[in-house]
């Protein structure tokens, strides 16, 4: 059972230019969530898919930003006309749907670090 | 106030001791508590979850959770240079297709000194 994995896994890009990244999974896991970490905090959530539909969304995830997963499978964030402040690490996580009990965890990818200059 | 504090130390420990990692939530209507450890450049990785009162137990690792203090914790025994890493404390509130979201704090790093 491979882990979650993400590509690429450093993208260093122009302001203005847009970028897009993607994600796989955890084989099984139907839930996927993309996060987003910079300097000195932790994770903050972006979205969450369960199979291929978009539950919800953060506040944080401006119209530049667009996150798909339409096979219930992978999934990819596209950020449009980039800004210094997105630089950050985009995490991934995926988990399996445990029912109504609760305890689903969330499994992090390795990330992509995207440097804006 | 932050959703989840944690003090970010760092919190240095001589190898063999315990290191003691705490982490306050606002939100009462929390259900889900975990703990990941994360080095430097690398992405989380899960050490703990918890989801009731008391103590939960895992090797080196115990995680204590008090809902009515709003207070989690975790304890590391014989602390290890290997441990040496930022702890993130994670809350999820309601389970349910709603929200399902992980709220993290801002971890602390933990330093194992030899």
């Amino acid at each position: 059972d491979t882990g979650v994995s993400q590509d690429p896994r450093h993208k260093i890009t122009k302001r203005g230019q847009n970028v897009t990244f993607r994600c796989d999974p955890i084989s099984e896991h139907n839930r996927l969530y993309w996060y987003r970490q910079t300097l000195g905090q932790g994770p903050e959530f972006l979205t969450y898919f369960q199979n291929e539909a978009q539950l919800e969304k953060s506040r944080l995830l401006s119209d530049r930003f667009s996150a798909e997963r339409p096979k219930g499978s992978f999934s990819t964030l596209e950020i449009q006309r980039t800004e210094q402040g997105d630089s950050a690490m985009y995490l991934c996580a995926s988990s399996p749907f445990s029912g109504t009990s609760g305890t689903d965890t969330q499994y992090f990818g390795p990330g992509t670090r995207l440097t804006v200059l | 106030q932050k959703e989840v504090e944690q003090n970010s130390g760092p919190l240095s420990v001589p190898e063999g001791a315990i290191a003691s990692l705490n982490c306050t939530y606002s939100d009462r209507g929390s259900q889900s508590f975990f703990w990941y450890r994360q080095y430097s450049g690398k992405s989380p990785e899960l050490i703990m979850s918890i989801y009731s009162n008391g103590d939960k137990e895992d090797g080196r690792f115990t995680a204590q959770l008090n809902k009515a203090s709003q207070y989690v914790s975790l304890l590391i025994r014989d602390s290890q240079p290997s441990d040496s890493a930022t702890y993130l404390c994670a809350v999820r509130r309601n389970y349910g297709g709603a929200t399902n979201k992980l709220i993290f704090g801002t971890g602390t790093l933990l330093a194992v000194q030899p």
